[in-house]
């Protein structure tokens, strides 16, 4: 079983929708979260980071970590063709072996479309 | 533009042969990382460099070999190219002294192996 568990979709959804992406873990340890956007044929972006469990809210984007059930989501509200791109969660510990190293889901396909 | 830069951008092999990915960054990160994504896979890590001077495995070092040059430039070698090794390349660095981190990416290297 992976650390980290992502629905690769692809998941298709008008323009204007509020779209809710996730992801699970199985490692406790694991306590800095993050969101990459990839469009088609380039490299990640960051997009949210949050430490440990909480909410924290960029524009229309809204990232939430749940640590007790051990998943995270973002939200995007109002969405737009824009956003069409593949997001992948990615996560790390606080120190020791896992110092630096982050972990990625699996990425889910998002198209939003007019 | 500051940012990680990746040649060659595309290339294909056939089997057996060798090459390496150049990977510099001008941001003055300490840490450098080479991922593989491959679809329905996410990004898995191959080897990573915590500072200038140190390397390590990651995930899925088999059939690799890395340089960290210096501080800048961290190259990824395959030494006899197989096919299974057909995947998209990104290298990414990071400031992990940093409390607030994440990770950025090169538009990666596309490589076929045939």
């Amino acid at each position: 079983q992976k650390e980290v568990e992502q629905d690769p979709g692809p998941l298709s959804v008008p323009e204007g929708a509020i779209v809710s992406l996730n992801c699970t873990y199985s490692n406790s340890a694991f306590q800095y979260f993050m969101w990459y956007r990839q469009y088609s044929r380039k490299g990640p972006e960051l997009l949210m980071y949050t430490y440990s469990s909480g909410n924290k809210e960029d524009g229309r984007f809204t990232a939430q970590v749940d640590k007790s059930s051990k998943y995270i989501s973002l939200f995007i509200r109002d969405s737009q063709p824009s956003d069409s791109a593949t997001y992948l969660c990615a996560m790390r510990g606080a120190g020791g072996t896992s110092y630096g190293k982050l972990t990625f889901g699996q990425g889910t396909i998002l198209t939003v479309h007019p | 533009n500051a940012g990680v830069t990746q040649t060659p951008k595309f290339q294909v092999l056939k089997t057996g042969q060798s090459m390496t990915l150049q990977c510099a960054q001008d941001m003055n990160h300490n840490s450098m990382y080479w991922y593989r994504q491959d679809p329905g896979m996410g990004l898995r890590l191959i080897y990573y460099s915590a500072s200038e001077g140190t390397t390590d495995k990651g995930e899925v070092p088999n059939g690799y070999n890395v340089s960290r040059l210096n501080k800048r430039e961290f190259s990824l070698r395959l030494e006899s190219a197989a096919p299974s090794q057909t995947s998209v390349y990104f290298c990414a660095s990071s400031e992990v002294s940093s409390a607030n981190y994440g990770y950025t990416f090169g538009s990666g290297t596309r490589l076929t192996v045939v």
